[in-house]
């Protein structure tokens, strides 16, 4: 079983629809990160959490420490949020990032 | 302010041949991760390099070495390609006096071995 799983692999929604994308985790983490990832290979970090909630712009991110279960949400979404989004983790004294798998994620107009 | 920089973009190698990839960090950024990425899959993390040593290493074959410049930049270089080392490889960057915990990602170098 992998350290961090993500769940769904795959997502296909219509414009405005609301998203939700699982990450769980085994260990114990100092920090969760939430990544996107273009075609072409750039990532880009979205956010980093070690409790609670955090907000920017459309995205939402929450993390449940004790359920080790973090959610990443998108409102109002559009064709160009579609993206791979990862979720990784920094266990507690190390310095790498495990990530999960990703959530391929594909908004139709 | 660059952000993390990597050459090359991509790359084409056949199998047994050597490669060297680059990464420039952030400037101010002491700290270097190197991961692997194979189509359809999550990063793997290879090296972490921290004020030019080697402070954590994933499971990769020794062919898989790197090191890190007085200037913080950093190279990884794989032996004896096989086509299984066809990924993107990513650099990462952090500082320990930056936000805690966080990295910044470079636009990855794509390798194909044939």
């Amino acid at each position: 079983k992998n350290e961090v799983e993500q769940s769904p692999q795959n997502l296909t929604a219509q414009e405005g629809e609301f998203i939700t994308i699982n990450c769980s985790y085994s260990v114990g983490i100092s920090a969760l990160h939430w990544l996107q990832q273009h075609p072409g290979g750039g990532i880009v970090s979205l956010f980093m959490l070690s409790s609670g909630k955090k907000k920017h712009g459309r995205l939402i991110a929450t993390i449940n420490i004790q359920e080790k279960h973090s959610s990443l949400h998108i409102t109002a979404s559009h064709p160009r949020d579609s993206a791979v989004y990862i979720c990784a983790v920094r266990s507690k004294g190390a310095q790498k990032l495990v990530f999960g798998q990703g959530t391929r994620l594909t908004i139709n107009p | 302010d660059a952000g993390v920089t990597q050459s090359p973009t991509h790359l084409i190698k056949t199998r047994g041949q050597q490669v060297t990839l680059r990464c420039s960090p952030i400037s101010g950024h002491k700290s270097v991760s190197w991961y692997q990425q194979v189509l359809g899959q999550g990063p793997q993390f290879i090296f972490q390099y921290y004020e030019k040593e080697e402070r954590g290493r994933g499971n990769f074959p020794d062919r898989f070495s790197a090191r890190q410049f007085p200037n913080y930049s950093s190279e990884l270089n794989v032996n004896a390609l096989l086509l299984g080392d066809s990924a993107l490889y990513l650099c990462a960057s952090s500082s320990p006096t930056g936000t805690p915990g966080a990295q910044y990602f470079g636009p990855g170098t794509r390798l194909l071995v044939l």
